[in-house]
């Protein structure tokens, strides 16, 4: 049973335009869900969050959208740059369930110059 | 967020013996570390949540038998992969859950089993 979901394992954007990876989760008690960009062989860097209380959150060229009635988020990123490429991880909790994250299967993202 | 330490980054080990890998918090006292594992192209799976001073809690199917995890300090959480086998091979990452809800990782170590 997959509760955070990304259906598409890769995405290619040209430089300088906007990238938008989406995640889809199944369980309505997720309150805080996170952003990963990961490297093979590397551990996973954190980039974004949201609470569950918000439907936006803005960090420089990133942002995280939270569609809570459509159990939806997504990411964007613009402009889109070439050490943007990597894979990134979408992730959701229960915060008062011992703060475990539960992460979808990834989206490799391809930033070509 | 925390920083947090991995060791060893990657390990080859033989088949029947046993592997330990190191997570320490080297900034902040973590009660509660987290170990996940990854498969080639696939997502990050959570193995268990690390307790310091008590009894890991372990995921559905994780064998608590086969993957064997101390968290004796506030700074320190290890995952014993014992009588490994090939299927053992992964890629196994840390977690420490820091202050402000932030979750910071560990490099990860690459364990290849032959």
């Amino acid at each position: 049973d997959q509760q955070v979901k990304q259906n598409s394992p890769s995405l290619s954007v040209q430089e300088g335009r906007i990238s938008i990876l989406n995640c889809d989760y199944t369980n309505s008690m997720f309150d805080y869900f996170l952003w990963y960009k990961k490297y093979p062989a590397e551990g996973p860097t954190f980039l974004i969050s949201i609470s569950s209380i918000k439907d936006k959150n803005e960090d420089g060229r990133f942002t995280v959208f939270l569609n809570k009635s459509a159990k939806h988020l997504s990411l964007h990123i613009v402009p889109s740059q070439p050490g943007d490429s990597a894979v990134y991880f979408c992730a959701a909790s229960e915060r008062d369930q011992g703060g475990k994250l539960i992460f979808g299967q990834g989206t490799e993202l391809s930033v070509k110059p | 967020g925390a920083v947090v330490s991995q060791h060893p980054s990657r390990v080859i080990c033989k088949s029947g013996t046993s592997v330990k890998i190191e997570c320490r918090s080297l900034d902040f006292q973590a009660t509660t570390m987290f170990w996940y594992r990854q498969f080639p192209k696939q997502s990050l799976m959570l193995m268990a949540t690390s307790n310091e001073g008590s009894k890991a809690t372990y995921e559905q199917g994780v064998e608590k038998d086969k993957f064997l995890i101390n968290h004796a300090s506030l700074t320190l959480s290890t995952l014993t992969v014992t009588s490994a086998h090939p299927e053992d091979s992964s890629f196994y990452i840390c977690s420490v859950q820091g202050s402000n809800y932030g979750y910071t990782f560990g490099s990860g170590t690459r364990l290849t089993v032959v």
